[in-house]
């Protein structure tokens, strides 16, 4: 069974379209999160939720908003997508042990893997 | 901002070599974590690191966290071919918001 997925895998549009990724997971954790990989493989981290609410929230657009309507879900939408949102985007979650945040082991999806054209 | 350098940049080895790569920074971290990602996937965590000068295994893998908490190393032994992917570094300084930096990874071939 697959324990973090994305869909859909591949997203290619035309720039100033609006688009959404979709994150489910069935660990039954509690905090998710979504993270930016560019084509040199730098990975970043945007947004955390923990039991739905925002946790972190790093200096990303506005126009990208993450929604998470229950804990196994966290989806993220894109407004206005321009040229350089072309990433792949990784979702992934943890279960808060109670140590520092960002320190549970995280269990990532396989990526959604956005062209922007 | 905060910055992480991790080399090399790119590894090619023959198989049962013994492999090192280390991140480095200007800044003190609390925590370091070790990634792989093998193509097509999302990283994978290796191993945790939670204090300064420790040292944790996982199978062929060893990672030190360093006493300056500036840097980090990792160590693969007898490699072998499903070794190959990218490795990450990264450093976590604590609180919650820009304090989970990446290194920019090392890529590791390894030769049959």
């Amino acid at each position: 069974d697959t324990a973090v997925s994305q869909t859909p895998k591949y997203l290619v549009t035309q720039m100033g379209n609006d688009k959404s990724i979709k994150c489910e997971q069935n660990l039954g954790h509690d905090t998710m999160y979504w993270y930016k990989q560019d084509s040199k493989k730098f990975l970043k981290i945007m947004f955390s939720y923990n039991n739905k609410e925002l946790i972190i929230n790093e200096t990303v657009p506005n126009r990208f908003s993450p929604k998470s309507p229950d804990k196994a879900h966290l989806n993220l939408h894109i407004n206005s997508l321009e040229l350089g949102d072309s990433a792949v985007y990784f979702c992934a979650s943890s279960q808060r042990t109670g140590g520092a945040l960002l320190t549970d082991t995280q269990y990532f999806g396989p990526g959604t893997r956005l062209t922007v054209l | 901002g905060q910055q992480l350098n991790q080399s090399p940049q790119s590894m090619f080895i023959q198989e049962g070599e013994d492999v090192s790569m280390n991140c480095t920074s200007s800044s003190i971290f609390n925590t370091w974590l070790w990634y792989k990602q093998d193509p097509g996937e999302g990283p994978v965590l290796l191993i945790a690191l939670y204090k300064a000068g420790e040292l944790t295994s996982n199978g062929r893998l060893t990672a030190q966290f360093g006493i300056t908490r500036k840097d980090s190393f990792l160590n693969i032994s007898a490699s072998i071919p499903s070794d190959v992917g990218i490795y990450f570094c990264a450093g976590y300084y604590g609180g919650s918001q820009g304090n989970l930096i990446f290194g920019k990874g090392t890529k590791l071939s390894v030769k049959p």
